[in-house]
């Protein structure tokens, strides 16, 4: 069946280094991807997103890959800083059958040590 | 705009009470989701509504109702609460179906 999943649970950097968080989606005619960063007692925040025609996309110090052939997504965060500790969630969709709905991964929870 | 919005931050309910938790969007979506999210876990769908008077069933509704009368509000009922339905609760909305606003979640206990 569809599902979303991290390969880590939990992810420890050292500040500065730069965070890899990945993810597999199983879902082929998956058109768009999403990660999300959610802090503590806080509701999921948009960090990036990417379109099945893409391959790669940056932002400010994130990069997000998608390999459609491997169905493998990644965040890609240059310099984490403390800041950055949170869970990451990647998402896939939309669901156009249901209202857009998108399927979310389990998270990774990112932990930074100065 | 103050995005979206959710009341209250926390509840404790008694098993068998009900309470409607409030969502309301300034952003004239058309789009609104209810997840819930439990412990370590990712978010599952409960309902969504493409627009207002218009709402479905999402992958766990069992226990949840919702109503859609205007763009702004999208409530979530919980009728006869159950210890299952502990959880935080978000709600979110989207004026394309694609990148989804959360509001700050609510916290239900049950016990």
């Amino acid at each position: 069946g569809e599902s979303v999943g991290l390969h880590l649970p939990t992810l420890s950097v050292q500040e500065g280094d730069n965070s890899i968080i990945n993810c597999a989606y199983s879902n082929s005619a998956s058109d768009y991807f999403i990660w999300y960063k959610q802090e503590s007692g806080k509701g999921p925040q948009f960090i990036i997103d990417i379109r099945s025609n893409m391959d790669k996309r940056q932002g400010q110090r994130v990069t997000v890959l998608l390999n459609k052939t491997v169905k493998h997504l990644s965040l890609q965060i240059a310099a984490t800083q403390p800041g950055d500790s949170a869970v990451y969630f990647c998402a896939e969709g939309p669901d156009y059958n249901q209202g857009g709905k998108l399927i979310f991964g389990q998270g990774t929870e990112l932990s930074v040590k100065p | 705009n103050a995005g979206v919005t959710q009341t209250p931050k926390f509840r404790i309910l008694k098993i068998g009470q009900s309470m409607t938790l409030q969502c309301t969007q300034d952003m004239n979506h058309n789009y609104m989701y209810w997840y819930r999210q439990d412990p370590g876990m990712g978010l599952k769908l409960i309902y969504y509504s493409v627009g207002a008077g218009i709402t479905d069933k999402g992958e766990v509704p069992n226990g949840y109702n919702v109503s859609r009368s205007t763009t702004e509000d999208f409530p979530l009922r919980l009728e006869l609460a159950a210890p299952s339905q502990t959880s935080v609760y978000f709600c979110a909305s989207t004026p394309n179906r694609d990148e989804q606003y959360f509001g700050p979640g609510t916290r239900l206990t049950v016990t």
